[in-house]
């Protein structure tokens, strides 16, 4: 596989659920990124990494929980969502995260909290 | 802090029209300015970045424009097909290199 992958592609969950997204590039980037787009608003910028480590926590609430294990795989662990959680959210890579202006963005997990 | 408006929010064209979608920032200091395109649950695919000491960047029949000092962008598309159907952002960085920041985006709907 290239580019950016990201699983599950959907994700139905309640609110006492936990679960797991994963992001996975195959860029040979060293910057991933979290962000959440909802309906009818901009694409907000939840968490950055840069080898490895996090450098950019946009006021995330705690029940979002982001890891990464190394520079090639992204995780958000969710617990305790709210139905204002559902939302289409998209992993992208980096070479560096200063290279903000090439990011490549995966195909994204359409989440739905019920 | 930053904000990027697009507008239209929408916009339905006949194919072969050439057609112009608009984006404004509040604040000029930016490092660059990226057009992406967005396809029904999909991410995002860049086209064009068109860096602050630039005026225009051109790809095909895409051409963006760039006017920092009043704060606005426009992606020209050219004889629009079909294809192009999609919903497009825009998106600044800002000098101090931190991050991106997203318009709204503007879903364009081409009709055959």
């Amino acid at each position: 596989e290239t580019g950016v992958t990201q699983t599950p592609r959907h994700l139905v969950m309640g609110m006492t659920n936990k679960k797991s997204l994963k992001c996975e590039q195959h860029l040979g980037h060293n910057a991933m990124y979290w962000y959440k787009q909802s309906a009818k608003k901009p694409l907000e910028l939840m968490f950055v990494y840069n080898f490895k480590e996090q450098t950019e926590n946009n006021s995330v609430p705690s029940r979002f929980s982001p890891e990464c294990p190394n520079s090639s795989h992204l995780f958000l662990h969710l617990h305790t969502l709210q139905p204002e959680d559902s939302a289409l959210y998209l992993c992208a890579s980096s070479p560096t995260a200063l290279a903000l202006g090439e990011q490549y963005f995966g195909p994204g997990t359409r989440l739905t909290v019920t | 802090k930053q904000e990027v408006t697009q507008i239209p929010a929408a916009l339905s064209v006949p194919e072969g029209e050439n057609l112009v979608l608009n984006c404004s920032f509040t604040d000029s200091a930016i490092y660059n300015l990226q057009w992406f395109r967005q396809d029904p649950g999909k991410g995002l695919t860049s086209l064009l970045l068109i860096q602050s000491s630039q005026r225009e960047q051109t790809s095909g029949r895409l051409n963006a424009s760039l006017d920092k000092s009043s704060g606005r962008s426009t992606l020209y598309i050219a004889a629009s097909q079909p294809g192009d159907s999609a919903t497009y952002l825009c998106a600044v960085i800002e000098t101090s290199g931190s991050r991106l920041t997203f318009g709204e985006g503007t879903q364009l709907t081409v009709n055959p």
